[in-house]
C-alpha cells in the first residue's frame, strides 16, 4: 500500500485567486492522478501527472485552469487557477500499486470558493 | 465512454444484509472495483472483480457478470460503522486504462 499526504486539507478562497494543492507519497511511483469530487458527484479524473513530461488532461480539463507539476517520483502539485464558486469541490490525489491495479487516495482537499 | 449507475441512497438495519448494485457500460472493460468512503475521508479499496463470479472477503462480497454489465457489493452482518458511501469503479483499457467512478451509494445503517 501507499501512504499519501495531501495538503491543505481544506481552504476557503476568494474568487479570482489560485490555490496550489500538494501531494506527497511515501514511495516512488510512475504516475500520480488528480481527481475532483463535486458535492453529490462521482470522482472525476482531472489529469495524470507523469514525472519528466507534461501532464495528460482528461476531456473538459485544461492546463491553464489546472496546471500540474511533477518534479520527482514522490511529489506532485495541482493548482486551481482563477477560481470561481463552481470550483468548490474536493480534490483528491491518487497513486496506483505497481501492477496498475489498486488505487490509493490522499485525504483530499476540500475547497470552498466564495 | 463509460456509464456507471448505482443507487444514490440506501438504508439498512444493523445486523442485516444489504446488496448495492452497479451497472456499467464501457468499451474496454478491465476490472471492476468497489471503494468505501466515509464522510470527509479518502476512498479505501474494498474489492476487485475481473472475471465473472463472486469474490468473498470477510463480511463483504462482490459479484460480477461481464455479459450483463452488472456487479453488486454484498455487506453482511451490518455494523453502524458501515455507514458510508460505496463507490463502484470500472477500469477501461481503452486509452490510458483509467478508473471511472459511479456517483456512489450512500448507505445508512440504523439500529
Amino acid at each position: 500500500s501507499a501512504v499519501i499526504s495531501q495538503k491543505p486539507s481544506r481552504d476557503i478562497c476568494q474568487r479570482g485567486t489560485s490555490l496550489t494543492i500538494q501531494c506527497q507519497v511515501d514511495s516512488q511511483v510512475t504516475m500520480m492522478f488528480w481527481y475532483r469530487q463535486q458535492p453529490g458527484q462521482s470522482l472525476t479524473l482531472i489529469a495524470t501527472a507523469n514525472q519528466g513530461s507534461e501532464a495528460t488532461y482528461e476531456s473538459g480539463f485544461v492546463i491553464d485552469k489546472f496546471p500540474i507539476s511533477r518534479p520527482n517520483l514522490t511529489f506532485s502539485t495541482l493548482t486551481v487557477s482563477n477560481m470561481s464558486p463552481e470550483d468548490s469541490s474536493i480534490y483528491l490525489c491518487s497513486v496506483e500499486d505497481n501492477r496498475g491495479f489498486e488505487a490509493f487516495f490522499g485525504q483530499g482537499t476540500r475547497l470552498t470558493v466564495v | 465512454g463509460q456509464n456507471i449507475d448505482q443507487p444514490t441512497e440506501m438504508t439498512a438495519t444493523e445486523g442485516a444484509i444489504v446488496q448495492i448494485n452497479c451497472t456499467y457500460q464501457t468499451s474496454g472493460f478491465n476490472g471492476l472495483f468497489w471503494y468505501q468512503q466515509h464522510a470527509g475521508e479518502a476512498p479505501t479499496f474494498l474489492s476487485y472483480n475481473v472475471l465473472d463470479g463472486l469474490e468473498e472477503k470477510g463480511r463483504f462480497s462482490s459479484f460480477l457478470s461481464r455479459s450483463k454489465g452488472y456487479s453488486y457489493l454484498l455487506l453482511k452482518e451490518l455494523q453502524m460503522k458501515d455507514s458510508a458511501s460505496y463507490l463502484c469503479a470500472v477500469r477501461d483499457k481503452t486509452g490510458a486504462n483509467n478508473l471511472f467512478f459511479g456517483t456512489g451509494t450512500r448507505l445508512t445503517v440504523i439500529p
